[in-house]
C-alpha cells in the first residue's frame, strides 16, 4: 500500500537560509507524488507533482523537490527561504487503482526566523 | 480567476442543529472532494462525486450526506452536529480521476459547534 512519511513535524529556520522538508514513500510501483502547502486558515495550494517525467521537480516560489527511488524520498527544498514561505506543508502520494485518492503525510510546520 | 470558492468561510451551529456548507468550482472539473481537516492534522477525504456518481468512503459517519445538483456546485450536509465535528471543511476539485491531474482546494470553511 502507498503512504508516506514526513520525518520532520517542525522545521525552523532563519530568513534567506535554506530550507528542506523531508519525505519518505512506500509504493509497490512508479508512485504519483505532490507536495501542498497550506497557509492559516487557507486551503491547500500545490506546489509541484511528480508522476514519472523528470526525477528533479520544479515547482512555484522557488521550491522544487527530487524524486530519488534508491531512496524512496521526495524531499523539499528551497535555496533562501522567505518569510512568507511560513505555512504548513503536506507531502501527498496518489493512491492508484482508478481512484484518484490523496494519502497525506502528517505534515511539517514551517517556521521562519527573522 | 477560475477557482474552487466556499462559502461560508466561517459557520457556526448548535450542536444537533443541521447544517449545509457550500462548494462552487468554475474549472469546470468533473470530480468535486470534501476533506475534513481537524487542527493539526492532515485532511482526510469524506466522498467524491465523478460527475453524478457518489462514492463514499468507509470511514464517512451517516451524519455526513452530499449532494452534487450540477458540475459547478457540491454541498456537504452534516443532519446532526457533534462537537467532534467541529474542522475546517476543505472542497477540491480534480479535472478527472487520472493520476497526474491534481486536486484543487478551496479555501475551507471552519465550523464551531456551540
Amino acid at each position: 500500500a502507498q503512504s508516506v512519511t514526513q520525518l520532520d513535524s517542525h522545521v525552523s529556520v532563519s530568513e534567506g537560509t535554506p530550507v528542506l522538508l523531508r519525505c519518505n514513500y512506500s509504493s509497490s510501483y512508479s508512485p504519483s507524488l505532490f507536495w501542498y502547502v497550506q497557509h492559516p486558515n487557507k486551503g491547500l495550494q500545490l506546489l509541484l507533482k511528480y508522476t514519472s517525467a523528470a526525477t528533479l521537480v520544479k515547482g512555484i516560489n522557488g521550491f522544487e523537490a527530487e524524486f530519488k527511488k534508491s531512496e524512496t524520498s521526495f524531499h523539499l527544498t528551497k535555496p533562501s527561504a522567505h518569510m512568507s514561505d511560513a505555512a504548513e506543508y503536506f507531502c501527498v502520494v496518489l493512491l492508484g487503482g482508478g481512484a484518484q485518492k490523496l494519502v497525506f503525510g502528517q505534515g511539517t510546520r514551517l517556521t521562519i526566523n527573522p | 480567476d477560475a477557482m474552487v470558492i466556499q462559502n461560508p468561510r466561517y459557520q457556526v451551529t448548535q450542536f444537533g442543529k443541521p447544517v449545509t456548507l457550500s462548494c462552487s468550482q468554475t474549472l469546470n472539473h468533473n470530480v468535486m472532494y470534501w476533506y475534513q481537516q481537524k487542527s493539526s492534522q492532515a485532511p482526510k477525504l469524506l466522498f467524491h462525486y465523478y460527475d453524478k456518481d457518489f462514492n463514499n468512503e468507509a470511514d464517512t459517519p451517516d451524519n455526513f450526506q452530499s449532494r452534487r445538483p450540477n458540475t459547478s456546485f457540491c454541498f456537504l450536509d452534516i443532519r446532526s452536529p457533534g462537537l467532534g465535528d467541529a474542522a475546517m471543511y476543505l472542497c477540491a476539485t480534480s479535472r478527472d480521476l487520472a493520476g497526474n491531474q491534481p486536486q484543487h482546494f478551496g479555501d475551507g470553511t471552519r465550523l464551531s459547534i456551540l
